[in-house]
């Protein structure tokens, strides 16, 4: 079936880095956009990052431009996120998403938390 | 950027009465590029809407999207007790695309 599974996330400390993963299965990942989204502890959703099939287009949030970049692999089907230079406002669930149009399809999310 | 402003706060509501959602936006959203989402405690949001009044796969018709411009509704014609949750509107015709505060939909 059509999956998004996440990975990656944990326990870092103020100015570390973490690579988040997401693996996608049940549809052919190259054709489609995808983001990452995230939700602080009781919080709304703040979406973080897009990137086209190709990787040639590429936006972010602009509360993580130039500390985060996303990337994919469209030969392992499988979309990433590299955090550097963590601050505490960055603890959240963060989901990746499928994005034809609106955000389809949604990771279960894995969490981030930053903290000394 | 587009902000997206959502009302009421919270809804207290019995199951089988209806629910009405409102989300504003600071401009207008192009195409009628707007999603609803509908999120439950300690799971990831699902889509309900997209384009403002088209179904997600496998959301049932008791849910329905209306608006255009500024001024979009969700409506939830009798309430089920799986529908109590959060919902969140976003807007994706223009970068970045952004979420609602959303709207907590409560048992009375």
């Amino acid at each position: 079936q059509v999956q998004l599974v996440e990975s990656g996330g944990g326990l870092v400390k103020p100015g570390g880095s973490l690579r988040l993963s997401c693996a996608a299965s049940g549809f052919s990942f190259s054709d489609y956009y995808m983001s990452w989204i995230r939700q602080a502890p009781g919080q709304g959703l703040e979406w973080v990052s897009y990137i086209s099939t190709s990787g040639n287009t590429i936006h972010y949030a602009d509360s993580v431009k130039g500390r985060f970049t996303i990337s994919r692999d469209n030969a392992k089907n499988s979309v990433y996120l590299q955090m550097n230079s963590l601050r505490a406002e960055d603890t959240a669930v963060y989901y990746c998403a499928r994005a034809p149009h609106a955000f389809d399809i949604w990771g279960q999310g894995t969490m981030v938390t930053v903290s000394s | 950027e587009i902000v997206l402003t959502q009302s009421p706060g919270t809804l207290s509501l019995s199951p089988g009465e209806r629910a009405t959602l409102s989300c504003r936006a600071s401009q207008s959203v192009s195409s009628s590029y707007l999603a609803w989402y509908q999120q439950k405690p300690g799971q990831a949001p699902r889509l309900l809407i997209y384009g403002a009044s088209s179904r997600a796969t496998g959301i049932p018709d008791r849910f329905s999207g209306s608006g255009s411009g500024t001024d979009f509704t969700l409506t939830i014609s009798r309430l089920e007790p799986e529908d109590f949750a959060v919902y969140y509107c976003q807007q994706y015709g223009s970068s970045p695309p952004g979420f609602g505060p959303g709207t907590k939909v409560d048992i009375k």
